[in-house]
């Protein structure tokens, strides 16, 4: 069982719409991270949560612990919020990151 | 913005030969990090080093693979006799709280 998993796997939506994407896991952890996936393949960081909610521009990432489950929502989205989103985990600060399998989303004008 | 660097961008290669991909962390980074990702494939861990030495490493990092910091500056990775099922872009990362990750080396072997 991957230890890691996101839904949905794509995501299509009009512009403006409001967006979820969810992921779940199923180890203990210390840190969950929220990335970015461009075209290109490169990798950036969009949050790193232990507890709670950030929020960052139209990007909002909760994490609820207790039922290892974390959300990652686009307000307003735009055609250039199309790339694939990947949720990974830490268990321990330092350790290696487990990724989970991406969800990519297209934004229609 | 801090950045990590990886070089080359794109390598080409034929089977069996060596090759070296190269990354220059954050500079006050103490952990650092490989990962690949196969086409179509999520992206996984190699191996992790901290205080010049391997701290992890996955079941694929075998013996054809090694790492090492030459010179306190780059982070390498060598893959010694190259097969097919390596061709995949692979990623350096440093950090341990909030990660850097370099742009990526994809490496094609025919």
């Amino acid at each position: 069982k991957n230890e890691v998993e996101q839904s949905p796997q794509n995501l299509t939506a009009q512009e403006g719409e409001f967006i979820t994407i969810n992921c779940s896991y199923s180890v203990g952890i210390s840190a969950l991270h929220w990335l970015q996936q461009h075209p290109g393949g490169g990798i950036v960081s969009l949050f790193m949560l232990s507890s709670g909610k950030k929020k960052h521009g139209r990007l909002i990432a909760t994490i609820n612990i207790q039922e290892k489950h974390s959300s990652l929502h686009i307000t307003a989205s735009h055609p250039r919020d199309s790339v694939v989103y990947i949720c990974a985990v830490q268990k321990t600060s330092y350790d290696k990151v487990i990724f989970g399998p991406g969800t990519s989303l297209s934004v229609i004008p | 913005e801090p950045e990590v660097t990886q070089t080359p961008s794109h390598q080409v290669t034929q089977m069996g030969q060596e090759v070296i991909l190269r990354c220059v962390p954050i500079s006050n980074h103490l952990y650092f990090y490989w990962y690949r990702q196969i086409l179509g494939q999520k992206v996984e861990f190699l191996v992790s080093f901290y205080n010049n030495e391997i701290s992890e490493k996955s079941e694929i990092f075998d013996d054809q693979f090694s790492v090492e910091r030459p010179d306190g500056s780059n982070f390498t990775l060598k893959i010694r006799s190259t097969k097919l099922e390596d061709s995949a872009m692979y990623f350096c990362a440093s950090g341990g709280g909030e990660l850097f990750f370099g742009e990526g080396s994809r490496l094609t072997v025919l």
